[in-house]
C-alpha cells in the first residue's frame, strides 16, 4: 500500500538554525500539505500546495518558513531561523483532490526539537 | 468558539463496552467531516469519513446533524486496541483539515 514517508524522524537543531524537513507524498497525488502538533495540543494546519504553489497558508505559517517541490518526489519544509516555540511533531500529507471522498494520508512525522 | 471542539476526556471503560464520542464545529458552511484515530506520538490515521445519513465500519458507527452542528462516534464492543485518541476533523473548503483537540479514550481489561 502507497504511503506517505518522511525524513528524518527525528531532528535536533540548535535555536536560530535552518532546518529542512522532507517528505515524500503518495505518488500519484496532487495535494500536499505540513501541519504541526506541539505536544499535548493539537494538530495544526500549516500550509497547502498544489501545482507546485502554495494554495494557503495559516497564521503560523510566516516568513520563517518555506516549502518547496524541488523534484518529481519530494516536498520539503524549510524552517530559516528556529525558535524553541518550533519544537513539535511535523507532519507531512498528501492526496488525489480536494473534494469529498478524496482523504488525506499522513507520514509518521519529524519530531522537531529545538534546544 | 474554537473552530472544532471535543471533550478531553480521558474516557476509562473496560472491555466489551459501548462507548460514543461527541464534537461540535462552528462553521455552518463546512461540507466533509471525519474521525481520525491518533496513537501516542504517531501520525494521525483515517478511521472513517461521516456523511449525513450516517455511516458504519464494524463496531464503529458515526453521525453527522448539519442542523446541530454535531457529529459524533460511537463504538461498540471496545476492544485493548482501540485505546487511543479521538480526533474529530472538519475539512475546509481549500481542503485544509481543522482538527479538534482530540478524545482520549482508555479501555481496560
Amino acid at each position: 500500500e502507497p504511503e506517505v514517508t518522511q525524513t528524518p524522524s527525528h531532528q535536533v537543531t540548535q535555536m536560530g538554525q535552518e532546518v529542512i524537513l522532507r517528505c515524500v507524498p503518495i505518488s500519484n497525488h496532487l495535494y500536499f500539505y505540513w501541519y504541526r502538533q506541539i505536544l499535548g495540543q493539537k494538530v495544526e494546519f500549516l500550509v497547502s500546495f498544489y501545482n507546485n504553489e502554495i494554495s494557503e497558508k495559516s497564521e503560523i505559517f510566516d516568513d520563517q518558513f518555506s516549502v518547496e517541490r524541488p523534484d518529481g518526489s519530494n516536498f520539503t519544509l524549510k524552517i530559516r531561523s528556529t525558535k524553541l516555540e518550533d519544537s513539535a511533531m511535523y507532519f507531512c500529507a498528501s492526496s488525489e483532490g480536494t473534494s469529498e471522498g478524496h482523504e488525506q494520508y499522513f507520514g509518521p512525522g519529524t519530531r522537531l526539537t529545538v534546544t | 468558539r474554537k473552530e472544532v471542539e471535543q471533550d478531553p476526556g480521558p474516557f476509562n471503560v473496560p472491555e466489551g463496552a459501548t462507548v460514543a464520542f461527541n464534537c461540535t464545529y462552528s462553521n455552518s458552511a463546512s461540507q466533509s467531516f471525519f474521525w481520525y484515530r491518533q496513537d501516542c506520538r504517531k501520525e494521525p490515521k483515517l478511521l472513517m469519513s461521516v456523511y449525513s445519513s450516517g455511516n458504519e465500519d464494524g463496531r464503529f458507527t458515526a453521525q453527522l446533524n448539519r442542523a446541530s452542528q454535531y457529529i459524533s462516534l460511537l463504538i461498540r464492543d471496545s476492544k485493548l486496541s482501540d485505546s487511543a485518541t479521538y480526533l474529530c476533523v472538519v475539512k475546509g473548503n481549500t481542503g485544509k483539515l481543522i482538527f479538534g483537540q482530540g478524545t482520549t479514550l482508555q479501555v481496560k481489561p
